[in-house]
């Protein structure tokens, strides 16, 4: 059964910095599109952003877009988000989640457990 | 960018059927997929594209398509069934994955 177990989440004061791991085991990470998707409190998912199976395409929210960076490494299966320039509004457990397939139109068949960043002065 | 609009909240009985809709322009002519999430857990994939379902996933989970609307059927409704559905779909235009609002299934 895939597993997907994230990591560095936390308290961050607004304009910090925070970077999230997702470390990914029981399937070929390497031929799989990865994303990150958030849920704020009480509220519904969200969209963060996508990388291809070999990085060479990525995409993100208008939301977070200029202030987050995507990145994986296949040769240790992980995939990482960079957050900078944190805001209020970014508070929200982040889920790393498996494409069923590598490309746009697939859906999201594997999710990791999420780990939350909260930001707050 | 694209909008999917659910209904906040869907009540049904035990055995009953429970339809949760998802609307989008011409949704028609796109994959939808749908995802099920039970309070303090993790979303899971219940239906995809036109229909399938993961494996594990009960066949009482169906999916289907209307004009405008897609939607998410949930025969012979068990008491744990009760969850926060999702849609989900891929912009074209942005390439970006969008999310409908969610809706509450509650069991009566």
């Amino acid at each position: 059964e895939v597993q997907l177990v994230e990591s560095g989440g936390g308290l961050v004061k607004p304009g910090g910095s925070l970077r999230l791991s997702c470390a990914a085991s029981r399937f070929t990470f390497s031929s799989y599109s990865m994303n990150w998707v958030r849920q704020a409190p009480g509220k519904g998912l969200e969209w963060v952003s996508f990388i291809s199976s070999s990085s060479s395409y990525k995409h993100y929210a208008d939301s977070v877009k200029g202030r987050f960076t995507i990145s994986r490494d296949n040769a240790k299966n992980s995939l990482f988000l960079q957050m900078n320039s944190l805001r209020v509004e970014d508070t929200a457990v982040y889920y790393c989640a498996k494409d069923r397939g590598d490309g746009y139109n697939h859906p999201f068949d594997s999710w990791g457990q999420g780990t939350l960043v909260t930001v707050s002065s | 960018s694209y909008v999917l609009t659910q209904p906040p909240s869907v009540s049904v009985a035990p055995g009953e059927t429970a339809r949760i809709t998802c609307g989008g322009n011409n949704i028609g002519g796109k994959s939808v997929h749908w995802y099920q999430q039970k309070p303090g857990q993790a979303p899971v994939l219940v239906v995809y594209f036109d229909g399938d379902r993961p494996s594990g996933i009960p066949e009482r989970f169906s999916g289907s398509y209307s004009m405008d609307t897609a939607t998410l059927t949930i025969s012979r409704v068990e008491a744990g069934d009760e969850a926060d559905y999702f849609c989900q779909m891929w912009d074209i235009s942005t390439d970006h994955r969008v999310f409908g609002g969610g809706t509450t299934l509650t069991v009566l």
